[in-house]
This record gives C-alpha cells, structure tokens and sequence, in this order.
C-alpha cells in the first residue's frame, strides 16, 4: 500500500496564479484532511471530508477551496495565490470511525508563492 | 488557535538519555494523541491515550494523562539518534466532534550520538 500520495512535493506560484494539489490514499478511509504547517505554528486544519460528498471548513480555510472527489481523493485548490499562502501543506486520512482517531499524514507539497 | 502546546520547544539530550515532552491543553478533550516528524516528512502517530487513561505504553514511549491538569507528558527510554524528530500532541475535544483533531506547536528533540 502506497498510502497517502500527494503532488506536487514542490511548487512555486507567482501571485494571483491558482494550482490544485492532489491527494489520494488507498486505506478505504472515510475522512480525509488538508492542513498547513508554518514555523512556530504547527499544524493548522484548512479543511476536512469527513465522508465521500462532505467537505467542512477547519480553522483557516480563506483562500482555499476543496473538491472530495471520491472516497480516494481530497484536492485542495489555491484560486489566487498570495504569499501568505507560502508553507508546507500535509494530507491526511483516518478510518473515520469514533473506535479510531489516528490519522495517516502524506509527505507534504512544500509551496512558496512569491 | 491551537489547543495544545508543547513544552520544551527545542530539547537536546545525549544518546540513552531519557527524553520528556510536556503536552498542556485548554479544553476538555475525548483523547489525546502524540505524533513525530522527521524532517522534511510527514507525521506519523505513535500513541493515543483515551480521557479516562492514565498511563500507556508503547515500546520506549510511555506516555500519561492528567485531565485535571489538563496536560499530558510523553517519555522517551533510552534515546537513540532515530528519536532525533518533532513531536506534536493533537486532542479532539468533546465540542469539536471526533473529526478535528488540533495540533500543538511541536517539541524539537536532537539526540546527539
């Protein structure tokens, strides 16, 4: 099992250009998750499916949108890019079930807009 | 705003040390997880402890609960420079639904061989 994929591992965006980045996982999980990792800050949630066809806003999800696109795969889309937008982005996945809370976290899309 | 937070931020210990991180939280939490990350890679969970544990453990980890405190501490026996990583405590709290799980800030451990 491969996981939890994410692409790209790097990318660079000038402002105001928009990308996607990519997540999928192979564990039949049911909720998925999008969070962004800046120094002195940890982990902060951006967004989360919770089930196939349910997306719910975390704690910093201006500027973001997503699409669950099927049980696999979660995108996390930039429409505008602002350099705020600069830090490394982790998906993640768990079961779903409230027996099990841990969360399966994917390499990371290190962004840097300039 | 983030439930839990770390302390110390930055530890450095020799290798076979044993190595505590302290987990403080604001809220009533379901349970408490602890992670690490290596550099440059993602997380990856290395123990839960529910609201009514005290104690777990796990291989060199051992981790405790203390809800009337609302802090928990993991202890890492024997420190090997594998161990060198953040560790990041996350809760789900009551209110937050057992979907959210917050992260703290991260305690940076460097075991030096």
């Amino acid at each position: 099992n491969a996981g939890v994929t994410q692409t790209p591992k790097f990318q660079v965006l000038k402002t105001g250009q928009s990308m996607t980045l990519q997540c999928a996982q192979d564990m039949n999980h049911n909720s998925m998750y999008w969070y962004r990792q800046d120094p002195g800050m940890g982990l902060r949630l951006i967004y989360y499916s919770a089930s196939e066809g349910t997306t719910d806003k975390g704690e910093v999800p201006n500027g973001y949108n997503v699409s669950r696109l099927n049980k696999r795969e979660f995108s996390l889309r930039l429409e505008s890019a602002a350099p705020s937008q600069t830090s490394v982005y982790f998906c993640a996945s768990s079961t779903g079930t409230s027996g099990s809370r841990e969360q399966y976290f994917g390499p990371g899309t290190r962004l840097t807009v300039t | 705003s983030q439930q839990g937070e770390e302390d110390p931020q930055a530890l450095s210990i020799q290798e076979g040390e044993n190595a505590t991180m302290n987990c403080s939280y604001k809220t009533s939490i379901n349970n408490l997880q602890w992670y690490r990350q290596n550099s440059g890679r993602g997380l990856v969970h290395l123990i839960l402890i529910r609201s009514n544990e005290r104690e777990k453990h796990s291989g060199r980890l051992r981790v405790t609960l203390d809800t009337s405190k609302k802090s928990s501490s993991l202890l890492i026996t024997a420190s090997r420079a594998a161990d060198t990583a953040s560790y990041f405590c996350a809760t789900d709290g009551e209110r937050g639904g057992y979907q959210k799980v917050t992260f703290g800030i991260g305690t940076k451990l460097q075991v030096i061989p």
